[in-house]
């Protein structure tokens, strides 16, 4: 069965520093990627998506993911991070032959001055 | 375009009564889907559709219904609800499965 994992419940980091989210995925092929963020209170919003081809992708607000298939990894990162960002992330994977959307249980973002 | 759509924002059921969720979409997407958001469980699909006509059970059916007589609706109804059924639930679609999901901003649920 496939699942993502999203070790990191609750991160917390300095406003400026630099920020790594991690996510993993369990699946048999690579599936499609995304990551999703929720601010307080409104749906989801896509960040990024890997499909195929160059494994670091990069997406709106300064984020960018890079896949690593030996690693079944796909983690996001921000080189410095900005007050707003303080949101809940999610990863997803939708394997390119089924139905489903997976989605991680989500990393709580807070950002400290 | 108003993108996808959720009504209503707030709702509280007593134990047993019965409601749809209704959800809508301006996208002519073929694929929606209804999932449930609680604290530490990340979303969770509760039914999806592939199309009008077509739908199918996700990781958590039991105790919803769900159809699709046109591209555009897929409401969630909730037949006999449940304390166990209080959560968030958010609306998506999108062109195919495996491509980015539209959400809705989502129906606050609280059962007694």
């Amino acid at each position: 069965a496939q699942s993502v994992t999203q070790p990191d419940i609750h991160i917390t980091v300095s406003e400026g520093a630099s920020l790594e989210l991690r996510c993993n995925y369990s699946y048999g092929a690579t599936p499609y990627l995304f990551w999703y963020v929720q601010s307080p209170g409104q749906g989801l919003q896509l960040l990024l998506k890997y499909f195929s081809g160059d494994t670091l992708v990069q997406g709106i607000k300064g984020f960018e993911a890079e896949f690593k298939r030996s690693q079944s990894s796909f983690n996001l990162r921000k080189p410095s991070v900005h007050w707003s960002d303080a949101a809940e992330y999610f990863c997803a994977v939708a394997p390119p032959d089924g139905n489903q959307f997976y989605f991680g249980t989500g990393t709580s973002l807070t950002v400290i001055p | 375009n108003a993108g996808v759509t959720q009504t209503p924002k707030f709702q509280v059921l007593k134990t047993g009564q019965s409601m749809t969720l209704q959800c809508a979409q301006d996208m002519n997407h073929e694929y929606m889907s209804w999932y449930r958001q609680d604290p530490g469980m990340g979303l969770r699909l509760i039914h999806y559709s592939v199309g009008a006509g077509i739908t199918d059970q996700g990781e958590v059916p039991n105790g919803y219904n769900v159809s699709r007589s046109t591209t555009e609706d897929f409401p969630l109804r909730l037949l006999s609800a449940a304390p166990s059924q209080t959560s968030v639930y958010f609306c998506a679609s999108s062109y195919a499965p495996h491509n980015e999901q539209f959400f809705g901003p989502g129906t606050r649920l609280t059962v007694l």
